[in-house]
């Protein structure tokens, strides 16, 4: 079963409008990472946020860890159309990874 | 570094057939591990090989097997193919304390 689950399924934005991911997960981690896959190829890793952190920036990527609400959230600031892609939070180790259905998020130009 | 590489990038099969993936790891990555992506199911872990050696496994059928070389290169197999074995698959290479490195996948179409 999935671990992470992303909200929404799919978001539709206006390039430079800001993005808003969410992803839950049932049981305790110890890092919680995103990845991005452009339209059926491989995934990119965004960014890992350790347990122990609560935010943590990369660029124009924000993301938050609430552990006691076991969800995670990434902010994609000043969206472009090259954003355009699916979203995934993962957990588990760096041999292993359990991901959510991800969200597909599509920046219009 | 040269990044993960699969071959062939893109396979058909006929039901029944078996199939052979490729991967070949980051420079100095020992581990190895493949993932099944379909719409369905979404992700999921096949399996992960560390120095030629299977160390974990996902919930999949025997049909489904690897194997890795003294060069951390790995296969993976899948016999007796069935329609619903029609998916992308990625493999992904890590060493300790570096996170997944995925290649572009291979993406299989049974008919």
């Amino acid at each position: 079963s999935q671990q992470g689950e992303e909200d929404p399924q799919a978001l539709s934005i206006q390039e430079g409008e800001n993005a808003t991911m969410n992803c839950s997960y049932k049981t305790s981690i110890n890092n919680l990472q995103w990845y991005r896959q452009n339209s059926g190829r491989g995934l990119v890793h965004l960014i890992l946020i350790r347990s122990n952190e609560r935010e943590k920036h990369s660029g124009r990527l924000r993301v938050t860890l609430d552990t006691s609400k076991k969800s995670s959230s990434l902010l994609i600031t000043a969206s472009r159309a090259a954003d355009t892609a699916s979203y995934f939070c993962a957990r588990g180790s760096n041999y292993k990874l359990t991901f959510g259905k991800g969200t597909l998020l599509t920046v219009n130009p | 570094k040269a990044g993960v590489t699969q071959t062939p990038r893109y396979l058909i099969k006929t039901r029944g057939q078996q199939v052979t993936l490729s991967c070949s790891p980051i420079s100095g990555h020992r581990s190895v591990s493949w993932y099944q992506q379909t719409p369905g199911q979404g992700l999921q872990f096949l399996f992960e090989y560390f120095s030629e050696t299977q160390r974990n496994k996902g919930n999949f059928p025997g049909r489904f097997s690897g194997r890795q070389f003294s060069n951390s290169r790995s296969e993976m197999n899948v016999s007796t193919l069935e329609l619903g074995d029609s998916a992308l698959y990625l493999c992904a290479s890590s060493c300790p304390d570096c996170e997944q490195y995925f290649g572009p996948g291979t993406r299989l179409t049974v008919t």
